[in-house]
Parts: C-alpha cells; structure tokens; sequence
C-alpha cells in the first residue's frame, strides 16, 4: 500500500463548478500536511498548508481528519487555469531530524469552458 | 531571483556514462532534497540533506550519490547511467521550519539514459 494515496482522475468539470479531491495517508506520525500544484512539464508549487481545524484560501479550502488519516482540498468556482495536478503531501520528521515529505501519486484536474 | 536553480534543463546519456546534476539555493536554507517524478509513481526521495556535511539516503538512493560541503549545493551524481533512471529530477530545499511552509523545488532536470 502507498504511503499516501490520491485518486488519479482526471476530473473533467466545467467553469464554475465545485470540485473536491481527498487523500489518505498510511503514517500516524506524520506531522505536516500540504497540497501542492503541479502544471504540464513543471516543478511542483505549494499551494496551502493543511491544518486541523481546517483553512481556506480564497476559493480553496482544505480539511484534515487525523482520526481518519484523510484530507481533501475543495475547489470552488473553479476557473480554466486551475486546470492542474494537485498532489497530497505529508511530512514526518525522521530521527535524524530531517524533513521528509512523501507525495502522493497526483490528482489531475481539467476545468473545461 | 532567490529559489532553487537546477542545471542542466536537459541530459541525455548513453548507458555507463556519469554525471553530475546541479542543485542550488540561495533561501539559506538547511534542508535540501532530491527527488525523481516518473509516470504513474508520484515522486520518490532519493537522498537528502539536513546541513552542510550531513547526507541521508531516502527511498530510491541506489545509482546515485550526494555531497553537501556547503549550505547553498547539493549536487546529485549519477555513478553509471541506467535506462531505469531515466525521469525528471527535481531539487528542494526548506527551511527548518518546512514542516510549516513547505519546500521550494527547483524548475528539474530532464533526463534520458539511452
């Protein structure tokens, strides 16, 4: 089993519409949650923090349930340039004291006019 | 522009040639990480480093090899080129508080072992 498991997708959805992603991640010790964007043929940017009570950003909200191992990220009029792979990201200290970040494999998102 | 800046954009190899990809930062910061993205996998964590003179291996680190002798390169060094590691390649780099914010990843190097 992947440490941290998305739905490939792709969605297809039309502009303006809502569209929500989930993930489930495997490590009860993982501290740190994001979702980043990734773009055709680029690197992957950060697109928010996860928190546990839940925040948002704009059109953007993200949810995580630690009891659960689960987070989603929930897109609200979804424009053109959303279109994108949005991919989970957790982050667990190791003993060395590093920063480990394991991705999952990717949502793919296509907002169609 | 401060951010990551990886060298080359592009590589291709033949199979049992070596080479060096280029990791830069100039953020300060102490973590510094390589990773390979290939279809279908997500990307996977080849080695990492928490400072100057201090190495890691992560999840894939057989072929390769990194170095940290200062807080701003982290140079990853393919010792013989397989096929198998033929994929995109990408640098990050955190500060100590990546847990919160996240890592910056540079632009990747795309590389083909022929």
């Amino acid at each position: 089993r992947k440490e941290v498991e998305q739905d490939p997708g792709p969605f297809n959805v039309p502009e303006g519409a809502t569209v929500a992603f989930n993930c489930t991640y495997s490590n009860s010790a993982s501290q740190s949650f994001f979702w980043y964007r990734q773009d055709c043929r680029k690197e992957p940017k950060l697109l928010m923090s996860v928190y546990s009570s839940g925040n948002e950003d704009g059109r953007f909200t993200a949810q995580l349930n630690r009891a659960s191992q689960y987070i989603s990220l929930l897109i609200r009029d979804s424009k053109l340039s959303d279109s994108a792979t949005y991919l989970c990201v957790v982050n667990k200290m190791n003993n060395n004291a590093g920063n480990m970040l394991t991705f999952g494999g990717g949502t793919r998102l296509m907002v169609k006019p | 522009n401060a951010g990551v800046t990886q060298t080359p954009k592009f590589q291709v190899l033949k199979t049992g040639q070596s080479m060096t990809l280029q990791c830069a930062q100039d953020m300060n910061h102490e973590y510094m990480s390589w990773y390979r993205q290939d279809p279908g996998m997500g990307l996977r964590l080849i080695h990492y480093s928490v400072g100057a003179g201090i190495t890691d291996q992560g999840e894939v680190p057989n072929g390769y090899n990194v170095s940290r002798s200062t807080t701003e390169d982290f140079p990853l060094r393919l010792l013989s080129a397989a096929p198998s590691q033929t994929s995109v390649y990408f640098c990050a780099s955190s500060s100590n508080r990546g847990r919160i914010y996240g890592y910056t990843f540079g632009s990747g190097t795309r590389l083909t072992v022929v």
